[in-house]
């Protein structure tokens, strides 16, 4: 159980061009995903939290124009990278909560997505 | 501001050598304190939640335990496959299902 998957498992575009990862939660509903980047040898950054049915909120420094976020639905969120460039390219990791209870949520976390910018 | 620190940064192991990983944190209420494994090039896979001190958590030659200021893995007889990033994060009361990780315990177990 708490399965969640990520698409594309990677991705190599040029530079200027827009990029859509899907997060999916396979077998529970999820309320709230997360958004995560990690570059080499370093530890999960948050980006962004994405609520069901509302606006993202973005951590500081991350913009929410290049960085957009969708939350379409209790078992999907995407991410959209636009007019990427080669400093963009990275690890990009999702995670999602289940929706029933509410004392310390668990994140479980997709396989990721490598994008590679040219 | 919430505050992870592992420890070590990096550990080798022989296969059947035992030992510890250390995860001292600072949190404003601690609502849940996590470990994940990390394999290269894939996302971090659950392994437990901690709840209050004095709290213990097993599965298989893993075991994590949690006090006021820090949490241990202990790593029991431990096999190469067991090599991997291990992480720790934790959850406040206030930043709502927001995670702090550590930086992470990076793992080799030789045979």
């Amino acid at each position: 159980g708490a399965v969640v998957s990520q698409h594309p498992s990677r991705v190599i575009c040029k530079s200027g061009t827009s990029v859509k990862i899907e997060c999916r939660s396979l077998d529970f509903q999820a309320t709230t995903m997360f958004w995560y980047r990690q570059f080499p040898k370093q530890s999960l950054m948050l980006m962004a939290t994405s609520n069901e049915g509302s606006k993202a909120t973005y951590e500081q420094g991350v913009e929410k124009d290049k960085f957009l976020i969708n939350h379409a639905s209790l078992t999907l969120s995407t991410l959209t990278v636009t007019s990427a460039h080669p400093e963009d390219s990275s690890f990009y990791i999702c995670s999602a909560s289940p929706s029933r209870g509410i004392t310390g949520k668990t994140q479980y976390f997709g396989p990721g997505t490598r994008l590679l910018v040219l | 501001e919430d505050q992870v620190t592992q420890s070590p940064e990096a550990l080798r192991l022989q296969e059947g050598e035992s030992s510890s990983l250390n995860c001292s944190y600072t949190v404003s209420g601690l609502r849940g304190l996590f470990w994940y494994r990390q394999d290269p090039g894939k996302g971090p896979e659950f392994l437990f939640t901690l709840y209050s001190a004095g709290e213990e958590k097993e599965k298989e030659r893993l075991k994590a335990t949690l006090t006021k200021k820090e949490s241990f893995l202990h790593i029991t007889a431990p096999k190469p496959e067991d090599s991997a990033t291990y992480l720790c994060a934790v959850q406040d009361g206030t930043s709502f299902q927001k995670l702090v990780f550590g930086t992470g315990t990076r793992l080799l177990v030789s045979p």
